[in-house]
């Protein structure tokens, strides 16, 4: 059973387009997260949602919208895509509380904006 | 600033030698966490370890060991007798654990390892 799953694996659309990304963890953690990996492989943080609620947003262009419908997903949501949008995105879950987990993560989604 | 420095950008070894890359993090809370996360070609990352600020104990798996030190900030990672199937990208990562950044990962630019047959 994958613990964290996200969906597409690869995506390739056009300038100006919207898209989703999907996400899902059967891990029964509390706090999911998005982060973004750059062409020189640097992983940032976008968002974390702790039980459906926003916790960070991390200077993140208002084109990005992360939605929570339960505490298992965390999808996002990009519209008018532009070509700096290229990057992998990654899930990521953890159990946060009086000793944080590890984060366990997706297998990431690679985003081509052409 | 950064909060975790990883000063090796590519470090290329043979086969069976022993590698260590380091990690130097910077925080200013009392309990933290550092991880470090593998990324082999495929893309996926894989957790290798957390520690706990309270923790000091060196931790070994296998071909795998740890060394976290306080007194210097460094939480470096050593592969003993590596393997081709070592060759990753490498990250050390830190997490605080104030309310407001709950869980959110830190991480370095990454260490490319590449071991040659």
């Amino acid at each position: 059973d994958t613990a964290v799953s996200q969906t597409p694996k690869y995506l390739v659309t056009q300038m100006g387009n919207d898209k989703s990304i999907k996400c899902e963890q059967n891990l029964g953690h509390d706090t999911m997260y998005w982060y973004k990996q750059d062409s020189k492989k640097f992983l940032k943080i976008m968002f974390s949602y702790n039980n459906k609620e926003l916790i960070i947003n991390e200077t993140v262009p208002n084109r990005f919208s992360p939605k929570s419908p339960d505490k298992a997903h965390l999808n996002l949501h990009i519209n008018s895509l532009e070509l700096g949008d290229s990057a992998v995105y990654f899930c990521a879950s953890s159990q946060q509380g009086f000793e944080d987990t590890e984060a366990f993560f997706g297998q990431g989604t690679r985003l081509t904006v052409v | 600033a950064q909060k975790v420095t990883q000063a090796q950008t590519e470090i290329s070894v043979v086969e069976k030698e022993d590698v260590t890359l380091d990690c130097v993090y910077e925080t200013r809370d009392t309990t933290y966490y550092l991880f470090w996360y593998k990324q082999p070609p495929s893309g996926e990352l894989v957790f290798l370890i957390r520690r706990n600020s309270f923790d000091e104990q060196n931790e070994i798996s296998g071909r795998y060991s740890w060394n976290f030190q306080k007194s210097t900030s460094s939480f470096n990672f050593t592969i003993t007798a590596s393997q081709v199937v070592d060759s990753a990208v490498y990250f050390c990562a830190l997490s605080e654990a104030g309310g407001s950044t709950l869980g959110r990962l830190y991480f370095g630019r990454g260490t490319q390892l590449t071991v040659w047959p």
